[in-house]
């Protein structure tokens, strides 16, 4: 497994702005996603992301709006743009360490769009 | 159709019960099935990977039926501590893509 922390846990942010969560990992993984998890459903992924190339988004999920970082095998970030009452969600980082497929989440981040 | 589908629950059962679900998956090319545990408010963990022959870890028993592409989970002698919502979760061949039910919630009471 990985242990895995997110950054922010919680954040309360106006509608039009911008949020940016870091998602940092203890070991070194090829294999990073995004997910989100809308209140009351199952979680979602918005985007695949591996070191050293773009990003891959899932359908109904654009760079514009999420776009992803990937600088090196332990860190990434995703940003939420122009923020709207509709993406209050919580947004969760996960790693898949091993060649299992077994992936392991970050506690993540609770965002509220007022 | 959903990819992955569950029964929702809330199954609600006395300690030391057993208590069994199911989750049905749409695409027969899928190769890795998972049962996930999730909290309320956490992040959801790895309970157990589901193998071909089934899989047993302590009290819980997993089983995987290709044929009628469904995934069961069995708990036996229930705990409160078992109280959760569980997700079934399938990847593809040769794709790290997971796909999460929506959830089955289980309440174990006194």
């Amino acid at each position: 497994s990985a242990v895995i922390s997110q950054k922010p846990s919680r954040d309360i942010c106006q509608r039009g702005t911008s949020l940016t969560i870091q998602c940092q990992v203890d070991s070194q993984v090829t294999m990073m996603f995004w997910y989100r998890q809308q209140p009351g459903q199952s979680l979602t992924l918005i985007a695949t992301a591996n070191q050293g190339s773009e990003a891959t988004y899932e359908s109904g999920f654009v760079i514009d709006k999420f776009p992803i970082s990937r600088p090196n095998l332990t860190f990434s970030t995703l940003t939420v743009s122009n923020l709207s009452p509709e993406d209050s969600s919580i947004y969760l980082c996960s790693v898949d360490p091993g060649s299992s497929y077994e992936q392991y989440f970050g506690p993540g981040t609770r965002l509220t769009v007022t | 159709r959903k990819e992955v589908e569950q029964d929702p629950g809330p199954f609600n059962v006395p300690e030391g019960a057993t208590v069994a679900f199911n989750c049905t998956y749409s695409n027969s090319a899928s190769q890795s099935f998972f049962w996930y545990r999730q909290d309320c408010r956490k992040e959801p963990k790895l309970l157990m990977s589901v193998y071909s022959s089934g899989n047993e870890d302590g009290r819980f028993t997993a089983q995987l039926n290709r044929a009628s592409q469904y995934i069961s989970l069995l708990i036996r002698d229930s705990k409160l501590s078992d109280s959760a919502t569980y997700l079934c979760v399938v990847s593809q061949t040769n794709d790290y893509k997971l796909s999460f039910g929506a959830g089955t919630t289980v309440t174990v009471r006194a």
